[in-house]
């Protein structure tokens, strides 16, 4: 089955500490992994996907097919990062469905 | 315009009511969707419409109704909806060729009463 799993539902750190917010498939091909943000009263975007291997905002993720992971990173962490951050997964055999993790909220301290 | 619009942006109806949520982008995207979205939780997918045609119903039930009536124009009609339908309606849309790199509207707010 496919699945996406985000094990924390809340991560909380200081300004300027590293953060790093976990993601974990299953899939049996070969994944495409998105980072979607949604910040307080703005919409859902996108924030990286794995293929074009980009650095947004300061964020990177890995994909690690021995792990099966895709990791959100950042090393100096803001205040206005705090938001939610969702982990997604291309559907492989329904073409347009993204699976979504569950979601972990980051919130930043002064 | 490179920004998918949705109207209205709050909504309150009550369970006998008939309204319709509109969705529009001029980007030329030819695959749009419609999400429910509860606080906090991630968005579920509703339907998908490629090319104007629906090719993703996850089952949701009859009384959402959508309806693609050309390729920047998306709607959802509500009809007997029931207070747990009471949600953000997020619209998203993304070129065909890049599915799942999606583009998604500011959503519309719910209430059922």
């Amino acid at each position: 089955a496919q699945r996406v799993t985000q094990p924390e539902k809340l991560l909380s750190v200081f300004k300027g500490a590293p953060v790093e917010l976990k993601c974990n498939y299953s899939y049996s091909g070969s994944p495409e992994l998105f980072w979607y943000v949604q910040y307080s009263r703005q919409r859902l975007q996108l924030l990286l996907r794995h293929i074009s291997r980009e650095s947004i905002k300061g964020f990177t993720a890995d994909l690690n097919k021995g792990e099966t992971s895709f990791h959100l990173k950042k090393p100096f962490a803001q205040e206005e990062d705090s938001a939610m951050y969702y982990c997604a997964l291309k559907s492989e055999n329904q073409g347009g469905k993204l699976i979504f993790g569950q979601g972990t909220e980051l919130s930043v301290k002064p | 315009d490179t920004e998918v619009t949705q109207t209205p942006k709050h909504l309150v109806m009550g369970m006998t009511n008939k309204k319709s949520l509109k969705c529009e982008q001029h980007m030329g995207h030819r695959a749009m969707y419609w999400y429910k979205q509860k606080a906090k939780k991630p968005p579920e997918l509703m339907f998908v419409y490629s090319y104007e045609k629906l090719s993703i119903n996850e089952s949701v039930p009859s009384r959402f109704s959508p309806e693609c009536p050309n390729s920047s124009l998306l709607n959802l009609h509500l009809h007997a909806l029931q207070p747990e339908d009471s949600a953000l309606y997020l619209c998203a849309s993304s070129q065909e060729s890049l599915i799942a790199r999606l583009l998604f509207g500011s959503g519309t707010r719910l209430t059922v009463v």
